[in-house]
């Protein structure tokens, strides 16, 4: 149980297109996903709570309108970066909580992440 | 501000028995958590402390002082599989209602042989 998947694992584009990244829960419901990103040889930094039916709480510094973020349902995520830019390449990983998997310990499952590349 | 510190790097000897360290400085606690991370991968869940004390489960456990803002991961029986990095995590509700984690920049570990 507790399995989260991302698609794609890898994606390259070119500079100023946009590209959408899935998260799925995909054997349990999941109210709030979040979204890190992590660059080589650093940790994990968060970049935005996603609840489900709701706006995403975005971290500060990390531009709303930029990374745009979907959680139209119990079980799926979607992260869009529009106009995306060299510096945007990083690795992007998503995880979900559920309380109940969990034992009541707060515990988030992680996704395998995306590689994005931009040229 | 939130602040959670590790050691970049270690090296130990396969068999042997390391201790990584964490020292944690958060607006809010509601539990830590150790995560291994090889390279191009997840995260993968080690372990969680909420109370004061040990945790033991196989060759890994973990401690937590919530007084002194510390944790520590010990690895015992080092296997060259080992080999990864090392994120603690504080769980913390800054900044709003829901809990959110707050990683470490990691330690490297390298078993050798």
């Amino acid at each position: 149980g507790a399995v989260v998947s991302q698609h794609p694992s890898w994606v390259i584009c070119k500079s100023g297109t946009s590209v959408k990244i899935e998260c799925r829960s995909l054997d349990f419901q999941a109210t709030t996903m979040f979204w890190y990103r992590q660059f080589p040889k650093q940790s994990l930094m968060l970049m935005a709570t996603s609840n489900e039916g709701s706006k995403a709480t975005y971290e500060q510094g990390v531009e709303k309108d930029k990374f745009l973020i979907n959680h139209a349902s119990l079980t799926l995520s979607t992260l869009t970066v529009t106009s995306a830019h060299p510096e945007d390449s990083s690795f992007y990983i998503c995880s979900a909580r559920d309380f109940g998997l969990a034992g009541g310990k707060d515990e988030q499952f992680f996704g395998p992440g995306t590689r994005l590349t931009v040229l | 501000g939130q602040n959670i510190d590790q050691p970049t790097e270690m090296t130990a000897t396969e068999g042997a028995i390391v201790q990584i360290n964490c020292t944690y400085q958060t607006s809010g606690f509601n539990g830590l958590f150790w995560y291994q991370q090889h390279a191009g991968e997840a995260p993968t869940f080690l372990s969680y402390n909420v109370l004061d004390g040990l945790e033991e489960k196989g060759r890994f456990s973990s401690f937590l002082s919530r007084s002194k803002g510390y944790s520590y991961l010990l690895l015992k029986e080092l296997q060259m599989k080992d080999s990864a990095s090392y994120l603690c995590a504080v769980s913390s509700p800054y900044g709003g209602a829901t809990n959110k984690l707050i990683f470490g920049t990691g330690t490297l570990l390298a078993v050798q042989p």
